[in-house]
């Protein structure tokens, strides 16, 4: 099976730094993705990784170790808009083909 | 491109009633997906389908049936509606397995 462990809330400030931490334990791992939800609208995907190191993409990065099961979402220069979920999902190889598997979300309050 | 859409957004039904969602992707993705999400749940898979005219189990089935009898729309099916089964149900599409989910607006769906 699978377990995905990201933090449940986090607040930070407008115009700083925010890093969302995902820890994983898979059997078959072959990739990790993360997607935006604002409240009561669809995930929207953002960004993926399936070699160790960091995606840049903009104002958001993300970043892989897969020896260490452990990825996190960086978002730069945080805006108000930011206030979402951020939902990890891990991909991993089974009998069936590839699965994915989401985790419980972190959410994120942007302040002024 | 409208990507992928869902009728009906919003649904009560009483306990026992049916009702079947519609999902519709124009993406020519070969993968579709119903998922529900529950607070503090995160997404759950219901069923998906690799193809026309296949489907499969995912990690929640019981109580839907599904149906792919076209590329292009998967339906889910409540044959008889149970408060447990109240959620939002989102449909995703991708066009290979394991590949970015692009996910609908999402059905919110209040059994009583």
């Amino acid at each position: 099976g699978q377990n995905i462990d990201q933090p449940t809330e986090m607040t930070a400030t407008e115009g700083a730094i925010v890093q969302i931490n995902c820890t994983y334990q898979t059997s078959g791992f072959n990739g990790l993705f993360w997607y935006q939800q604002h409240a009561g609208e669809a995930p929207t995907f953002l960004s993926y990784n399936v070699l160790d190191g960091l995606e840049e993409k903009g104002r958001f990065s993300s970043f892989l170790s897969r020896s260490k099961g452990y990825s996190y979402l960086l978002l730069k220069e945080l805006q108000m808009k930011d206030s979402a979920s951020y939902l990890c999902a891990v991909r991993a190889i089974t009998g069936g083909g590839n699965k994915l598997t989401f985790g419980t979300g972190t959410q994120l309050k942007v302040e002024l | 491109n409208a990507g992928v859409t869902q009728t009906p957004k919003f649904r009560v039904l009483k306990t026992g009633q049916s009702m079947t969602l519609l999902c519709a992707q124009d993406m020519n993705h070969e993968y579709m997906y119903w998922y529900r999400q529950d607070p503090g749940m995160g997404l759950r898979l219901i069923h998906y389908s690799v193809g026309e005219g296949t489907t499969a189990k995912g990690e929640v089935p019981d109580g839907y049936n599904v149906s792919r009898l076209k590329k292009q729309n998967f339906l889910l099916g409540l044959e008889s509606a149970a408060p447990s089964q109240t959620s939002v149900y989102f449909c995703a599409s991708s066009y290979l397995g394991g590949e970015t989910q692009y996910f609908g607006p999402g059905t919110r769906l209040l059994v009583l």
